[in-house]
């Protein structure tokens, strides 16, 4: 049972280059999130899925796309990198029974954008 | 907008002593409060979740509720060097998305 798992652990990308996340999960989970995590500012919500088939913006979703590839998979995407985008990336996932949503995070990818 | 604050810190205390962490959120319908504990260069990690008024215990952590005031606190117990980290609150409405607090920073010293 590998929990969240994240692809690939380190990036770094020259500005306008694309490139995928990966992340899938093994727990059975409805809701998926990604979100950044930077210096000083905290996590910061990209996407999430609240359930297969379906995505939407979070707080910062500006520069990314989304895809849920099934209930295991949800990758994140830059289509044209940017410095700004520099930063750790984490997947998640939650059951999102009820009240209940508590997250299980990946390890992280660490994206460097020159 | 929701809002969950917390001090960023650091708290510093020393070993084997009480460590209070606190957060404050605005949004008053909320349903669930989460705390994770985050390592430096690792990610958030739950360690507890409470839903309603009152303490919740596991091990040597408390968390503590309390709605009417809209804060909710984690009290580790016989703090030790390896509970070092950034404590970060979460708080979750009717929506599945929670809102995290920007952490507070915990050094426990020997």
């Amino acid at each position: 049972n590998a929990g969240v798992t994240q692809t690939p652990k380190f990036q770094v990308l020259k500005t306008g280059q694309s490139m995928t996340l990966q992340c899938a999960q093994d727990m059975n989970h409805n809701s998926m999130y990604w979100y950044r995590q930077d210096p000083g500012m905290g996590l910061r919500l990209i996407y999430y899925s609240a359930s297969e088939g379906t995505t939407d913006k979070g707080e910062v979703p500006n520069g990314y796309n989304v895809s849920r590839l099934n209930k295991r998979e949800f990758s994140l995407r830059l289509e044209s990198a940017a410095p700004s985008q520099t930063s750790v990336y984490f997947c998640a996932s939650s059951d999102s029974q009820g009240v209940n949503y508590e997250q299980y995070f990946g390890p992280g990818t660490r994206l460097t954008v020159t | 907008q929701k809002e969950v604050e917390q001090n960023s810190g650091p708290l510093s205390v020393p070993e084997g002593a009480i460590a209070s962490l606190n957060c404050t959120y605005s949004d008053r319908g909320s349903q669930s409060f989460f705390w994770y504990r985050q390592y430096s260069g690792k990610s958030p990690e739950l360690i507890m979740s409470i839903y309603s008024n009152g303490d919740k215990e596991d091990g040597r952590f408390t968390a503590q509720l309390n709605k009417a005031s809209q804060y909710v606190s984690l009290l580790i117990r016989d703090s030790q060097p390896s509970d070092s980290a950034t404590y970060l609150c979460a708080v979750g409405g009717g929506s599945y998305i929670p809102t995290f607090g920007r952490g507070t920073s915990l050094i426990v010293h020997p």
